[in-house]
């Protein structure tokens, strides 16, 4: 069974702060990783990891993959209220289906 | 463009009731899977369709199918439902058969209360 574990599970800070998210994951087949906010219902795309030590950056966002020790971390840096949000990691294996696994969430509230 | 559309967006059900919720994808999507999100977890694989074919499952009972029909809009059908059905389903739209192509695209989900 396939396992993503997220951590912290809530964050509150202040804005401007730098915050650091946590995944680990267990999953047979690894094919990639993926990142999504989540403000209120859909899920929005923010990044997808497939190769380790390979940062990937989106603005103040940024996102790197270690496939040797099965971890994944987001950084979110000169945090705004705007992104106050859940944020769901999510591992997907090689196969016949296209199938996420996903992990809990880290909700995160940005205070002015 | 359209993104990916989801009906209804609220709906409340009686226990023993049968539901269905439907999804059309982006244009020029053929692959439509399906999610539910119970309160405070990650959402659950539940199906996966692609090209009008079922191709992948997750760990959810008989009472839950789907279909997906010629222009790629899906159904998903519960039937006999039960109080911990209560969630938000999710549809999620992509290109390919796999999001390690592409990202995957979420609606803004069904919100089914049984009660």
């Amino acid at each position: 069974e396939d396992k993503v574990v997220q951590s912290p599970l809530s964050l509150v800070v202040h804005e401007g702060d730098t915050v650091t998210l946590n995944c680990s994951y267990e999953v047979t087949n690894f094919r990639s990783l993926l990142w999504y906010k989540q403000e209120k219902k859909a899920p929005t795309f923010l990044f997808m990891l497939t190769s380790s030590g390979i940062e990937k950056k989106s603005g103040r966002l940024s996102s790197i993959l270690d496939k040797k020790e099965l971890f994944s971390i987001l950084n979110i840096t000169a945090t705004q209220t705007g992104d106050s949000a859940i944020y769901l990691c999510a591992v997907e294996r090689t196969g016949t289906a296209s199938k996420l696994t996903f992990g809990t969430g880290t909700r995160l509230q940005v205070m002015l | 463009d359209a993104g990916v559309t989801q009906s209804p967006t609220h709906l409340i059900k009686t226990r023993g009731q049968h539901v269905t919720l439907r999804c059309s994808p982006i244009s020029g999507h053929k692959s439509v899977s399906w999610y539910q999100q119970v309160l405070g977890q990650g959402p659950q694989f539940i199906f996966q369709y692609y090209e009008k074919e079922e191709r992948g499952r997750g760990n959810f009972p008989d009472r839950f199918s789907a279909r997906q029909f010629p222009n790629y809009s899906s159904e998903l059908n519960v039937n006999a439902l039960l109080l911990g059905d209560s969630a938000l389903y999710l549809c999620a739209s992509s290109p390919a058969r796999s999001p390690a192509n592409t990202e995957a695209f979420f609606g803004q989900g069904t919100r089914l209360t049984v009660v």
